[in-house]
C-alpha cells in the first residue's frame, strides 16, 4: 500500500475550523483515501473517504487535489468531543488498510 | 446494531497462560479483522478473515492463533506470550470481503497486560 505523511501534531480553538493535511505523492489510481480517528480510550472510527472528487458528510469535508498527491480533512466547527488521533490511510482494492502515524488534534476551549 | 463487541475489556495473563480474546458483530458483515496498538502508535494489521477464512496473516509470531467459529464471530487464542506482546488489541469488521470503499467497523479493543 502506498504511504501516506501527515503532521505529528495541531492545535485549534474550538468552534473554529480545522484543516488536516495528508500528503500521499505515491498513491496510484485505484487507492481511496479514507480517514479514521480514534478517540482516547476507544477504537478508530470511520470519518469519510473519497477517491477523486471533494466529499463531503456529516461530521467533516473531504478535499483531494487535483492531481491526488495530497487531501485535506476538514472539521468545520472543532468541538472538544473532535480531539483525537487523525488517520489518512490509502486503500486499493484489497480487504485490508495500514494506518500512518496519525495527526494528534488538540481543541482548545 | 452497528457495534463490534470485544471481551475482555482488560485481561492480564501469565507467560504461561492460554487465554482467547473475542469479538462479536451482528452487521451481516463477512471481512473481519485483527489488529494490535501498542501506546503511543497507530494500529497495525494482524489477521483478516473473509467469508469465515483466513486470508492474511501478517507475519505474525503463531503464539497468536484466529479463529473464525462463524460469520458473526472472531477469536484470538494467546499461548506462551512475552511481556513485549502487551498491547490494546482491536477488532473490526466490514461489509463484503474486498472493496476499497468499504467503511470498516473498530470494537473498543482488549487491553491486554503479560507479566
Amino acid at each position: 500500500d502506498a504511504k501516506t505523511t501527515q503532521p505529528n501534531s495541531m492545535e485549534s480553538n474550538e468552534e473554529e475550523p480545522v484543516h488536516l493535511p495528508c500528503n500521499h505523492s505515491t498513491i496510484s489510481g485505484t487507492d481511496y483515501i479514507h480517514w479514521y480517528r480514534q478517540l482516547p480510550s476507544q477504537g478508530p472510527e470511520y470519518v469519510i473517504h473519497g477517491l477523486t472528487s471533494n466529499v463531503n458528510n456529516r461530521m467533516a469535508s473531504l478535499a483531494i487535489a487535483e492531481d491526488r498527491k495530497s487531501s485535506t480533512l476538514i472539521l468545520h466547527r472543532a468541538t472538544l468531543r473532535d480531539a483525537a488521533v487523525y488517520y489518512c490511510i490509502l486503500r486499493d482494492t484489497g480487504n485490508q488498510f495500514y494506518f500512518g502515524t496519525g495527526t494528534s488534534l488538540t481543541v482548545i476551549p | 446494531d452497528t457495534e463490534v463487541t470485544q471481551t475482555p475489556k482488560h485481561l492480564v495473563m501469565g507467560m504461561t497462560n492460554k487465554k482467547s480474546l473475542k469479538c462479536e458483530q451482528h452487521m451481516g458483515h463477512r471481512a473481519m479483522y485483527w489488529y494490535k496498538q501498542k501506546a503511543k502508535k497507530p494500529p497495525e494489521l494482524m489477521f483478516v478473515y473473509s467469508y469465515e477464512k483466513l486470508s492474511i496473516n501478517e507475519s505474525v509470531p503463531s503464539r497468536f492463533s484466529p479463529e473464525c467459529p462463524n460469520s458473526s464471530l472472531l477469536n484470538l487464542h494467546l499461548h506462551a506470550l512475552q511481556p513485549e506482546d502487551s498491547a490494546l488489541y482491536l477488532c473490526a469488521s466490514s461489509h463484503l470481503a474486498g472493496g476499497p470503499y468499504n467503511e470498516q467497523f473498530f470494537g473498543p479493543g482488549t487491553r491486554l497486560t503479560v507479566l
